[in-house]
């Protein structure tokens, strides 16, 4: 257990209204990622964090932004949410080597754009 | 580039039937090979790892082994359990200082009493 919480557990907005979403761990992990999870599309990467106030896309940036100024805090933010944005979002931790490492996720935040 | 192909779900299966859940990979270098499995509105959590060709990784009754020739990581368990049902993400490690796991699209499992 990598003690990772996410805040908000749940969470309904309306089309157009900006959103964050918190992680926060208690590990001194360095490495940081949030996740979306669809049906029909696994896991896909957002964006990532590499240390404080270092951060890169993922796969699926657009519309996200992030930000990460201590070790333990990653905020993904939703600047004008949009429904397509509905989903289940993961952060998760890296620790290990590059190669043999392992992600320790959150319980996830469950967003609903109406 | 790394990808990981998964067979498609739901699998099915009845109390102590036999579990394989196929995974195979295209990777450069010497990646490692992860299973990953997320139980109902849970995060992910590791299940088993593999760091290198032929060794078998193991945990809670599911095996897994590394076959570079085949490109392969397939889980298996023996006599699954109504317990087990949950969605397994089959993944591997990416070389080149991204820290970047690629994962599959996961497979989900049911397991009826």
């Amino acid at each position: 257990d990598a003690g990772i919480t996410q805040s908000p557990r749940h969470k309904v907005t309306e089309t157009g209204t900006p959103v964050t979403l918190r992680c926060h761990q208690t590990e001194n992990h360095r490495y940081m990622y949030w996740y979306r999870q669809d049906p029909g599309h696994g896991l896909r990467l957002i964006h990532y964090s590499y240390g404080v106030k270092d951060t890169d896309k993922g796969e699926v940036s657009d519309g996200y932004s992030v930000s990460r100024s201590k070790t333990e805090d990653f905020l993904l933010t939703l600047e004008s949410a949009t429904s397509s944005q509905t989903s289940v979002y993961f952060c998760a931790t890296y620790t290990g080597t590059e190669t043999t490492g392992e992600l320790f996720f959150g319980e996830g935040s469950r967003l609903t754009v109406l | 580039g790394n990808s990981v192909t998964q067979m498609e779900g739901p699998v099915t299966l009845s109390e102590e039937a036999f579990l394989t859940i196929n995974c195979t990979y295209t990777a450069t270098g010497y990646p490692s090979l992860f299973w990953y499995v997320q139980y109902p509105g849970e995060g992910l959590q590791l299940l088993l790892k593999a760091t290198k060709a032929d060794d078998k990784g193991s945990n809670k009754g599911f095996e897994a082994t590394y076959r570079k020739e085949t490109t392969s990581f397939h889980l298996e368990k023996g006599s699954v359990q109504v317990s087990d049902s949950a969605v397994y993400f089959c993944a591997l490690s990416r070389s080149g200082g991204s820290y970047i796991p690629t994962f599959g699209r996961g497979t989900s499992l049911i397991v009826h009493p």
